[in-house]
């Protein structure tokens, strides 16, 4: 009974390749993220969609592109990869103001 | 100056103790405050709001200082199964809902 999901939970492709990861929430909430979590642990936000509007775009290198197909579902488009890309991502759901829930993570490897 | 920070530790404490962690925070606008454990290798997970007059949940209590601007978290009786990092996070309001996330303490639970 999965509340937010992601898929895949690992991604090993090489520089240069386009990757997409896709997440999905069950809870109902209205509003989506997207965080990066780097080697040294730092969890920072990417993007935020509140009801398929992007609300929140932080200084992200325009190779990502988010994309939310409705309040439920969160994608994330990654072109031409680059090695600093390897990270955890994370995509996040909450309602409006209140506490995050958090998917279990892609595992980026680029190599 | 950070805006949320946090003591990375690691914390090493014996099975039983009790132990403490703060995270300050900068913007005097804040207005929600959460703590979160992780697990290595899994996602944040929502341990506790933290209200104005102070929570309690079990073994864990949170504060919230606001003339000071740091939020804690108190664990009595720690357990082996206790030992994660705990992520503080702050959220703001203006315009949109923004959250930041402390790097984490590190604590270690020594049977």
């Amino acid at each position: 009974d999965t509340a937010v999901s992601q898929t895949p939970k690992y991604l090993v492709t090489q520089m240069g390749n386009d990757k997409s990861i896709k997440c999905e929430q069950n809870l109902g909430h209205d509003t989506m993220y997207w965080y990066k979590q780097d080697s040294k642990k730092f969890l920072k936000i990417m993007f935020s969609y509140n009801n398929k509007e992007l609300i929140i775009n932080e200084t992200v290198p325009n190779r990502f592109s988010p994309k939310s197909p409705d309040k439920a579902h969160l994608n994330l488009h990654i072109n031409s990869l680059e090695l600093g890309d390897s990270a955890v991502y994370f995509c996040a759901s909450s309602s409006t103001g209140r506490e995050q829930y958090f998917g279990p993570g892609t595992r980026l490897t680029v190599t | 100056r950070k805006e949320v920070e946090q003591d990375p530790g690691p914390f090493n404490v014996p099975e039983g103790a009790t132990v403490a962690f703060n995270c300050t925070y900068s913007n005097s606008a804040s207005q929600s405050f959460f703590w979160y454990r992780q697990d290595c290798r899994k996602e944040p997970k929502l341990l506790m709001s933290v209200y104005s007059s102070g929570n309690e949940d079990g073994r864990f209590t949170a504060q919230l200082n606001r003339a000071s601007q740091y939020i804690s978290l108190l664990i009595r009786d720690s357990k082996l199964s206790d030992s994660a990092t705990y992520l503080c996070a702050v959220m703001t309001a203006s315009g949109t809902y923004k959250y930041i996330f402390g790097t984490g303490t590190r604590l270690k639970v020594l049977a």
